[in-house]
């Protein structure tokens, strides 16, 4: 079983529906969940930041997290063509600078216009 | 907010050759820089965490001697694919680690796309 599992999709909507992206993963040690967008060929950008369980909100994109279950969230509200991209799930178990992440597989959103 | 560049963008190289990749931070000091391996359509694969002053730790199955890894100073970091072949075309992407509330913030660079013809 691979530390961190996300559904590569690809996922296509409408434009102005609710998206919800997904992430569940194995070990119980990590404390710090992060969602990252990356463009065609471009870096992953953060979105998302979250320590331990609980929600967050940032404009039209709110992240969630249990622990509990170990499964996370990103819902994006309104989706717009430019959200367009790849969705990265990241997480690490400190939150040290030297602390690693492990990320899942992406998953590919298309937003239609 | 934090931005690290990384150069070049894109790069095609012959077989045999190698070649360097930098990445800065350009507006913190980063203490701890990481490099990652992106096929497509794949997710980023860390290859090795690289700390200011200090040799590279490397993740298993990744050759230190053909992945090439400084950190000079605390706003640079290189990656050098010695001898490369065409398995080693890839997209590579560092990240360098600041502070952010109660943990680490991870900014990457754009991305450099290596061709090995």
């Amino acid at each position: 079983q691979k530390e961190v599992e996300q559904d590569p999709g690809p996922l296509s909507v409408p434009e102005g529906a609710i998206v919800s992206l997904n992430c569940t993963y194995s070990n119980s040690a990590f404390q710090y969940f992060m969602w990252y967008r990356q463009y065609s060929r471009k870096g992953p950008e953060l979105l998302m930041y979250t320590y331990s369980s609980g929600n967050k909100e940032d404009g039209r994109f709110t992240a969630q997290v249990d622990k509990s279950s170990k499964y996370i969230s990103l819902f994006i509200r309104d989706s717009q063509p430019s959200d367009s991209a790849t969705y990265l799930c990241a997480m690490s178990k400190g939150g040290g600078s030297n602390y690693k992440l492990t990320f899942g597989k992406g998953t590919l959103l298309t937003v239609n216009p | 907010g934090a931005v690290v560049s990384q150069h070049p963008s894109r790069v095609i190289c012959k077989s045999g050759t190698s070649v360097k990749i930098e990445c800065r931070s350009l507006d913190f000091q980063a203490t701890t820089m990481f490099w990652y391996r992106q096929f497509p359509k794949q997710s980023l694969m860390l290859m090795a965490t690289s700390n200011e002053g200090s040799k590279a730790t490397y993740e298993q199955g990744v050759e230190k001697d053909k992945f090439l890894i400084n950190h000079a100073s605390l706003t640079l970091s290189t990656l050098t694919v010695t001898s490369a072949h065409p398995e080693d075309s890839s997209f590579y992407i560092c990240s360098a680690t600041h502070v952010v509330g109660q943990g680490a913030g991870y900014t990457f660079g754009s991305g450099t796309r290596l061709t090995v013809v």
